[in-house]
Parts: structure tokens; C-alpha cells; sequence
């Protein structure tokens, strides 16, 4: 079975520009999670999705993130304009429940 | 809220040693507790588990038991190999229905040496 997917696994951008991360979660799993991942700290929900619908997004900064996740499967997370701390590691996550959450490799970002 | 304490890292470790990583938590109700381990590279992927107080969550040689008393979900294993070096995180359940989440703590970095 295919684990999460995610791409690009490295970004380098300079501030003000947009970037976009994408995500392919578990076939199945209708849980799927963004998180950001500073050095040296554990994961941050930035939003969490059930099929299509976002449950949660408290914690995105909605002036310059925004996601979103067509047809329940694939997810897309973009920043428009990054700023230098955004620089941090961008995880996706899928889920059939809370109790267990499959997470991809990660994307590297570098704000510069 | 909800919170999770670690012990802080880096923990070096020589092969074949004990190894203890502290997990405490701050919680409401009866959350569920969680190891979850990053390999270098890698994503994060679920070690063990355990959902009531007293449980013992259980795999590859770790162990962590759910004490409700000492509020703690502390992570041993017995012998240690230089393929476990990676990053621990001990995470709890938070809310309920749409505001259900995992609580992160900061993470434990292992090193074992040969």
C-alpha cells in the first residue's frame, strides 16, 4: 500500500514569492492533516479536513495560507507572499481516526 | 489546555543500553496517549499507543504505560540499536468531534552509538 505523498520534498523561494505544496493522502483515508514543523518542535495543525470539508483551521493564517482539498483526495497547501518564517517543514498526514495518522516524508521550505 | 512535556535531547546512547524518554501531560478528561518516531529522512510514523490509564502500549522492543496517577506515558526499551536512532514524540488527544487533535510535545533526539 502507498504511504502519503508529497511533493516537492524541497523548496527554496524568496520572500514575497508563492509557493504551493501538494498531497496525496492514503487511498481511503478521508482524514487528511497539514501541519508545519519548526526546527527542534513538534508538529503545529495548521488544518484538518474530513473529505472535502475543513473542520479545523483555527491555526492558519488565513491573511497569506490557504488550502483546499477538491473531490476528497488530494489537498493543496499554498503561501502568497511568503515570509522568512515560514521557513519550517510542511507535513501532511491522512487518517481513517485521530488514533492513528500516517504521515508523508515532508516538504522543506527555505525562505530566503 | 492540553499539554505535553518531553524530556529535553539529545540522548546518546551506546548500543545495547537502557532507555528511558520522560513523557508527562496536562490534560482534561482521558485523552489518548501516543509515541510517535521520526527516522532520519522519514516521516513520522506511529510507534505504540494506549488509550486508558494502565494500558501498556507495545512495539519493536519499546514499551510505555499509561499511568493516569503520575499523569505520565513514559517510553522504555531494554536494549537499544543503533537503527533506533531517531526523534521521539510523545502526543495526547485534545477535544472532541471538529476540534479533535493531537498535542505535539517537542520531540526527543536519540543517538546510538555503536
Amino acid at each position: 500500500e502507498a504511504g502519503v505523498v508529497q511533493s516537492p520534498r524541497y523548496k527554496i523561494i524568496e520572500k514575497k514569492q508563492p509557493v504551493a505544496f501538494w498531497c496525496n493522502p492514503i487511498s481511503g483515508h478521508n482524514t487528511l492533516y497539514w501541519y508545519r514543523q519548526n526546527l527542534g518542535q513538534g508538529p503545529e495543525l495548521l488544518i484538518r479536513y474530513e473529505n472535502e470539508e475543513a473542520v479545523d483551521d483555527s491555526q492558519l493564517p488565513k491573511d497569506r495560507f490557504s488550502a483546499e482539498r477538491l473531490k476528497g483526495v488530494d489537498s493543496t497547501l499554498k503561501i502568497q507572499p511568503a515570509e522568512l518564517g515560514d521557513s519550517a517543514v510542511y507535513l501532511c498526514a491522512s487518517s481513517l481516526s485521530v488514533y492513528e495518522q500516517f504521515f508523508g516524508p515532508g516538504t522543506r521550505l527555505t525562505v530566503l | 489546555g492540553n499539554s505535553v512535556t518531553q524530556m529535553e535531547g539529545p540522548v546518546t546512547l551506546s548500543e545495547e543500553a537502557f532507555l528511558t524518554i520522560n513523557c508527562t501531560y496536562t490534560a482534561t478528561g482521558y485523552p489518548s496517549l501516543f509515541w510517535y518516531v521520526q527516522y532520519p529522512g522519514e516521516g513520522l510514523q506511529l510507534l505504540l499507543k494506549a488509550t486508558k490509564a494502565d494500558d501498556k502500549g507495545s512495539n519493536k522492543g519499546f514499551e510505555a504505560t499509561y499511568r493516569k496517577e503520575t499523569t505520565s506515558f513514559h517510553l522504555e526499551k531494554g536494549s537499544v540499536q543503533v537503527s533506533d536512532s531517531a526523534v521521539y514524540f510523545c502526543a495526547l488527544t485534545s477535544g472532541g468531534g471538529n476540534n479533535r487533535k493531537l498535542i505535539w510535545g517537542l520531540g526527543t533526539s536519540l543517538a546510538v552509538n555503536p
